[in-house]
């Protein structure tokens, strides 16, 4: 059962454009959410998290949020540009177990 | 400072063999975990472990498993693999706990292919 749900496999977006990747959990308990960013033939790398408490963290042109009644997260990526075309990763984790749960992952494309 | 290393890059092997797989990580981290990803699945959590010890586990069989040493590298070994192994296998490391508030510095990974 797939707890952390990226419904989108790809979503296409012109540069300069805003670019928004949602995901979707199931798990209440979840308290602690993260965005991991991933190009080909590398690791992911961490981009940004926001604990339960929050509803919105920024930094820079990334700004995630987060909806606890309708569990839901999105990422927002202002202005779009090409070194964004990735796969972009959500993730969530429970403190008391702390495992990292990750989605399958949503492919950015930055068109020109 | 180096990053997280991971030993062979690709790997090629048949059904029934074994394969043991390395990761050396950021100089000071103790906490090694350890993923696998497919294009139908995603990134899938294996195992965790901090100062030697197996902290957590994810859903795979008893085929899958690993160890850490005292100087934090770790091994994760599949054992009779099967087709469905093949996959990216990826290594992260951790300065501390909880992961979720101390950032993942993920490898490039192992791509391992079962023929």
């Amino acid at each position: 059962d797939q707890q952390v749900k990226q419904n989108s496999p790809s979503l296409s977006v012109q540069e300069g454009r805003i670019s928004i990747l949602n995901c979707d959990y199931t798990n209440s308990m979840f308290d602690y959410f993260l965005w991991y960013k991933k190009y080909p033939a590398e690791g992911p790398t961490f981009l940004i998290s926001i604990s339960s408490i929050k509803d919105k963290n920024e930094d820079g042109r990334f700004t995630v949020f987060l909806n606890k009644s309708a569990k839901h997260l999105s990422l927002h990526i202002v202005p779009s540009q090409p070194g964004d075309s990735a796969v972009y990763f959500c993730a969530a984790s429970i403190r008391r177990d702390d495992k990292i749960i990750f989605g399958k992952g949503t492919r950015l494309h930055i068109l020109p | 400072k180096a990053g997280v290393t991971q030993t062979p890059r690709y790997l090629i092997k048949t059904r029934g063999q074994q394969v043991t797989l390395s990761c050396s990580p950021i100089s000071g981290h103790r906490s090694v975990s350890w993923y696998q990803q497919t294009p139908g699945q995603g990134l899938q959590f294996l195992f965790e472990y901090f100062s030697e010890t197996q902290r957590n586990k994810g859903n795979f069989p008893g085929r899958f498993s690993g160890r850490q040493f005292s100087n934090s590298r770790s091994e994760m070994n599949v054992s009779t693999l099967e087709l469905g192994d093949s996959a990216l296998y990826l290594c992260a490391s951790s300065s501390g706990l909880p992961l979720a508030k101390n950032i993942q510095y993920f490898g490039a990974g192992t791509r391992l292919s079962v023929l």
